[in-house]
């Protein structure tokens, strides 16, 4: 079975800090995606990339950096955490190719105080 | 750009009553499109999907048919379950991305006994 795994379930953090969320595969896949999905608004792509190092901006990117410095980790970074992050966040990944399924794994739910 | 639209919720049925939830899209070139399901408190499954116009996507007694000529791919079930409630999103994946998925904003199914 694919899996994706999230570094945290839930975080709690305050306003002005650096906050890094960590998103694994185990498919070897080329392509992952970090989302946020709010009420009402369904997920909007932050970040993604299709390669070791090389990344992508979303529809949301302001705000967000990633990294990605082995295939199977993929790390979204807020540089400087504000109210409007506290956000639920999911990460998938996909294979190249028409049509491949995207895999997410459970969310981090932010809470940014 | 690309859009999906999905049908306002919530959806409340009754169990064994007829679901539907309708998506209609918008999108360059030929898409391939899917259903997600989010169980609470999980993060995104793949539900079924179509990667061609007429093509019927199945699962779990769940289908939705790729109709190009309606630009839609609406979600059915013939005798929902309680387990069936859960928060169900409507995808595509426009053929010239790196698998960027587009959604729509989701739509809450309640079942009751």
């Amino acid at each position: 079975d694919v899996k994706v795994t999230q570094s945290s379930r839930y975080l709690v953090k305050r306003t002005g800090e650096k906050v890094f969320l960590e998103c694994v595969q185990d498919m070897d896949h080329e392509n992952m995606f970090w989302y946020r999905q709010d009420p009402g608004l369904g997920l909007r792509l932050i970040y993604f990339s299709y390669d070791v190092k090389m990344k992508e901006k979303g529809d949301i990117p302001e705000g967000y950096s990633v990294s990605r410095e082995k295939k199977e980790r993929f790390s979204l970074i807020l540089e400087s955490a504000s109210t409007n992050q506290t956000s639920m966040y999911l990460c998938a990944s996909s294979s190249q190719g028409f049509g491949e399924t995207q895999y997410f794994g459970p969310g981090t739910r932010l809470l940014v105080l | 750009g690309n859009s999906v639209t999905q049908m306002e919720g919530p959806v409340t049925l009754s169990e064994e009553a007829f679901l539907t939830i309708n998506c209609t899209y918008t999108a360059t070139g030929y898409p391939s499109l899917f259903w997600y399901v989010q169980y609470p408190g999980e993060g995104l499954q793949l539900l079924l999907k179509a990667t061609k116009a007429d093509d019927k996507g199945s699962n779990k007694g769940f289908e939705a048919t790729y109709r190009k000529e309606t630009t839609s791919f609406h979600l059915e079930k013939g005798s929902v379950q309680v387990s069936d409630s859960a928060v169900y999103f409507c995808a595509l994946r426009a053929g010239t991305s790196y698998g960027k998925l587009t959604f729509g904003q989701g739509t809450i199914l309640t079942v009751h006994p």
